[in-house]
């Protein structure tokens, strides 16, 4: 089975500085990896993906994440955090050709003025 | 190209009565997962469809849900005899093909059982 861990219910940043919203996933094969943003009262909006290759994954908005195999960790990041990336972050894994997206309990990010 | 269609975005169904939710796919998307996101939780699957059929189910309750993608019109999700525990958001997706890193969320329907 697989499965996804975000060890924090919120993330507290202040604006301009850098930002990590933690990630660690379990799965039995390959991992898909995944990470998806969501404002209030709106569905998920895809930030950036890991299939394969390069461990540093860029994806949207300026945000980048690292696949680490060794530690099973795919961790958010930001290097200036603006105030309207204030939201809900969810990471979301899945297991090379099993259909299903799990996704982590979600992170919320207070980025403070 | 419009993005994946959901409604309604709001319904509220008094215990016992039947909710359904519809989801139309991205143009040119034949596959079509639906999840529910209970209170202060992740987004857990229920069903994956392709038109006309059912793929995985592995995540539905056994009884009182229902899910179908027929070969015109909008996928639609069925709840029974709904009870409070169902109160949730209903994400739907699409994709192009059956490659999930290709899925396209919509806005979701919040389902509120009184």
């Amino acid at each position: 089975a697989q499965s996804v861990a975000q060890p924090e219910d919120q993330v507290n940043v202040a604006e301009g500085n850098p930002l990590t919203v933690k990630c660690t996933y379990s799965v039995s094969g390959n991992p898909y990896l995944f990470w998806y943003v969501q404002y209030p009262n709106r569905g998920l909006q895809f930030l950036l993906k890991y299939i394969t290759g390069d461990n540093l994954v860029k994806g949207s908005y300026g945000f980048e994440a690292e696949f680490n195999k060794s530690q099973t960790s795919f961790h958010l990041k930001k290097p200036s955090a603006l105030v309207s990336d204030s939201a809900l972050y969810f990471c979301a894994v899945e297991e090379a050709g099993s259909y299903q997206l799990t996704f982590g309990k979600g992170t919320k990010l207070s980025v403070i003025p | 190209n419009a993005g994946v269609m959901q409604n309604p975005r709001h319904l509220v169904r008094r215990r016992g009565q039947e909710a359904r939710l519809r989801c139309s796919p991205m143009k040119g998307h034949s596959h079509v997962y639906w999840y529910r996101q209970l209170p202060e939780e992740g987004l857990k699957f229920m069903v994956y469809l392709q038109k006309e059929n059912i793929i995985d189910e592995s995540g539905m309750p056994k009884e009182r849900f229902s899910a179908e993608f027929p070969k015109e019109g909008p996928s639609i999700l069925r709840i029974q005899q709904v009870v409070r525990g169902d109160s949730a958001a209903y994400f739907c997706a699409s994709s192009p093909t059956d490659r999930t890193y290709e899925q396209y969320f919509g806005p979701g329907t919040r389902l509120t059982v009184t």
